[in-house]
């Protein structure tokens, strides 16, 4: 079936450390992948995507790259700041499946 | 405003009572989801609607819980007789596309629902 396993939490580092969040799925077919992020008090929000194998999805210094061989799609930054600070959900769209999400604080 | 709102924010409800929980998607998406997400735990996909039509229940929980989108915009989540159990927020998702669901989903705030 298909399943997301996301590494759990909660992340402390401190600013411009550098940030993995680990992700692998299982899945029929193809899927996309997604990392939303959950700001505290706001909506989930999309912050990356990959569409296929070996695509590399970036927005606001983050990067993850969608590799087939070992069904991961784990999240990057390389110097994370205060208002990184927030809750990491690594999702695929078949059957729209969202892992347990990752709790990130960043202090200064 | 532009993005999805859900209504209300908040509900407390005693155990057994019924509630509807509404969800405004954003103008002209033709894709809508709701999910339940537990309190440290990431959302659980519920049910998905292509304009009126509802075409994935399988995450239902149980027979208690029933959606609607009667005119293929608004959306109602209806849980009747509610369980502690029920307690979580309830997310709403809106989505322009198809047939890929999840490009591109925007989510609303959430309800958060306390079965007391």
């Amino acid at each position: 079936g298909n399943s997301v396993t996301q590494m759990e939490g909660p992340v402390t580092l401190s600013e411009e450390a550098f940030l993995t969040i680990n992700c692998t799925y299982t899945a029929t077919g193809y899927p996309s992948l997604f990392w939303y992020v959950q700001y505290p008090g706001e909506g989930l929000q999309l912050l990356l995507k990959a569409t296929k194998a070996d695509d590399k999805g970036s927005n606001k210094g983050f990067e993850a790259t969608y590799r087939k061989e070992t069904t991961s799609f784990h999240l990057e930054k390389g110097s994370v700041q205060v208002s990184d600070s927030a809750v990491y959900f690594c999702a695929l769209s078949n059957q729209f499946y969202f892992g347990t999400g990752t709790s990130l604080t960043v202090i200064p | 405003g532009a993005g999805v709102s859900q209504s209300p924010r908040y509900k407390v409800a005693k155990r057994g009572q019924d509630v509807a929980l509404r969800c405004d998607p954003i103008s002209g998406h033709v894709s809508l989801f709701w999910y339940q997400q537990a309190l440290g735990q990431g959302p659980e996909f519920l049910t998905y609607f292509q304009n009126e039509a509802q075409l994935d229940k399988s995450g239902l929980p149980s027979d208690r819980f029933f959606a609607e989108r009667p005119e293929g915009s608004v959306s109602t989540l209806k849980i009747q007789r509610t369980q502690q159990e029920d307690s979580a927020v309830y997310l709403c998702a809106s989505s322009p596309l198809r047939p890929d669901p999840l490009t591109e989903a925007f989510f609303g705030q959430g309800t958060r629902l306390t079965v007391v």
